[in-house]
């Protein structure tokens, strides 16, 4: 069974512009969560996505935002970009959205110039 | 809120040594512990976990973790090491958020581990 896909792979984007980064669950996952990297604050939980429908929110501005479509593929956007929103972003996927394992990504990295 | 403690930012161990890695954790409940490892340029890979029963958990590639609530600790543990553990590995928790039964990670800040031939 193929892992999380996550496209693209690198990333490079002025500040200012906005940019959108996909994710694909593993098969029959129905639950995808986005995570952001960066050396100062670790992983930080960004949002969860479980049936179309944003379950939780991490502690993010409004510029953070993310849809899940019906076949549970992902996106996030992330608008009017910062330097600050460097980082690796990661998604994670499970089979729910109760206990269970998450499996990672590879990530998409972000440069903002 | 639940936190994860890493101490240790940095270890470096001789390839075949034994090897522990330290995480304590912050919960009002019982915990959902994880750990994750991450290898430059990758995303993470799940090595272990424990939600209930027996303390000692067994995982991938040799690892253990034994949780001692006491303690408040899930460290990470390996008889002998290979050079191509070197990565960095991630401590985590796992909270409640409602009824629901979402769950979100929280994450410690990472221990780098160097292996020397």
């Amino acid at each position: 069974k193929a892992g999380v896909t996550q496209t693209p792979r690198y990333l490079i984007k002025t500040r200012g512009q906005q940019v959108t980064l996909s994710c694909s669950p593993i098969s029959g996952h129905r639950s995808v969560s986005w995570y952001q990297q960066t050396p100062g604050q670790g992983l930080q939980f960004l949002f969860e996505y479980f049936s179309e429908t944003q379950r939780n929110k991490g502690n993010f501005p409004g510029r953070f935002s993310g849809r899940q479509f019906s076949n549970s593929r992902s996106e996030m956007n992330v608008s009017t970009l910062e330097l600050g929103d460097s980082a690796l972003y990661l998604c994670a996927s499970r089979l729910t959205a109760t206990t269970d394992t998450q499996y990672f990504g590879p990530g998409t990295r972000l440069t903002v110039l | 809120a639940q936190s994860v403690t890493q101490p240790d930012i940095h270890i470096t161990v001789s390839e075949g040594a034994s090897l522990e890695l330290r995480c304590n954790y912050s919960y009002g409940a019982t915990p959902y512990l994880f750990w994750y490892v991450q290898s430059p340029g990758q995303g993470l890979q799940l090595l272990l976990k424990y939600f209930s029963g027996d303390t000692l958990v067994q995982g991938i590639k040799g690892f253990e973790a034994e949780f001692k609530r006491s303690q408040s600790s899930f460290n990470l543990r390996k008889p002998s090491v290979h050079w191509s553990d070197a990565a960095e590995y991630f401590c985590a928790v796992g909270a409640f958020l409602s009824n629901f039964g979402n769950e979100k990670l929280t994450f410690g800040t990472g221990t780098r581990l160097t292996i020397i031939p």
